[in-house]
């Protein structure tokens, strides 16, 4: 069946560095993506809808310029974090949808040191 | 914004219980889902509830929704301890299919 990957799935950088997380959807073709983080304990917040061949759309309070997303063709999405810092770590899942089906990436840790 | 909410945040309890897991959203929509997560994991999913009345059940879980009183409940029947895990139920708003708002997630612990 139809499945979403992320790479990596789990991630160490140094504060200040930035660090590019995947997601691709693997059977089938998904002009829409969405990105969300979810904190230790609680629970996923969305953070942005990225759309093929065009601008990402970002939830209130998430930093376009920090958290930046590509979404260049239509099995693959790209959340890049800028300049990252200690805070930024976390847990970051995608989703992508085939018809009513919605999948979910396996998810990627971000530890930032 | 769409908000969701989910209580109760924590339940534990004992095999073979039961108990009741509540979502209540905030504007309308016509889709929910339920999904469990266990500790450094993804998301599995468990239910799609698409229409008001809409009742699944698989194992000891059982899901409805209600869209007038924008409710959905997750009832859990003589609970055994590979039940525990955070479930979240999600909501997507009518004007936007695939955009999802989570709940807080209730951590269930069954003790044996």
């Amino acid at each position: 069946g139809a499945v979403v990957s992320q790479h990596p799935s789990r991630v160490i950088c140094k504060s200040g560095t930035s660090v590019k997380i995947e997601c691709r959807s693997l059977d089938f073709q998904a002009t829409t993506m969405f990105w969300y983080r979810q904190f230790p304990k609680q629970s996923l917040m969305l953070m942005a809808t990225s759309n093929e061949g065009s601008k990402a759309t970002y939830e209130q309070g998430v930093e376009k310029d920090k958290f930046l997303i590509n979404h260049a063709s239509l099995t693959l999405s790209t959340l890049t974090v800028t300049s990252a810092h200690p805070e930024d770590s976390s847990f970051y899942i995608c989703s992508a949808s085939e018809g009513p089906t919605i999948y979910f990436g396996e998810g990627s840790w971000l530890t930032v040191v | 914004e769409l908000k969701v909410e989910q209580n109760p945040l924590f339940l534990s309890m004992q095999e073979g219980k039961n108990y009741t897991i509540y979502c209540n959203y905030s504007t309308t929509s016509d889709r929910l889902y339920w999904y469990r997560q266990d500790p450094g994991k993804s998301l599995e999913s468990l239910f799609v509830l698409l229409s008001n009345g809409a009742v699944k059940q698989e194992g000891r879980l059982m899901a409805s929704l209600d869209t007038k009183a924008r409710l959905s409940t997750l009832h859990i029947t003589a609970a055994v301890h590979d039940l525990s895990a955070t479930y979240f139920c999600a909501v997507g708003p009518i004007y936007n299919f695939n955009k999802f708002y989570f709940g807080s997630g209730t951590k269930l612990n069954v003790k044996p």
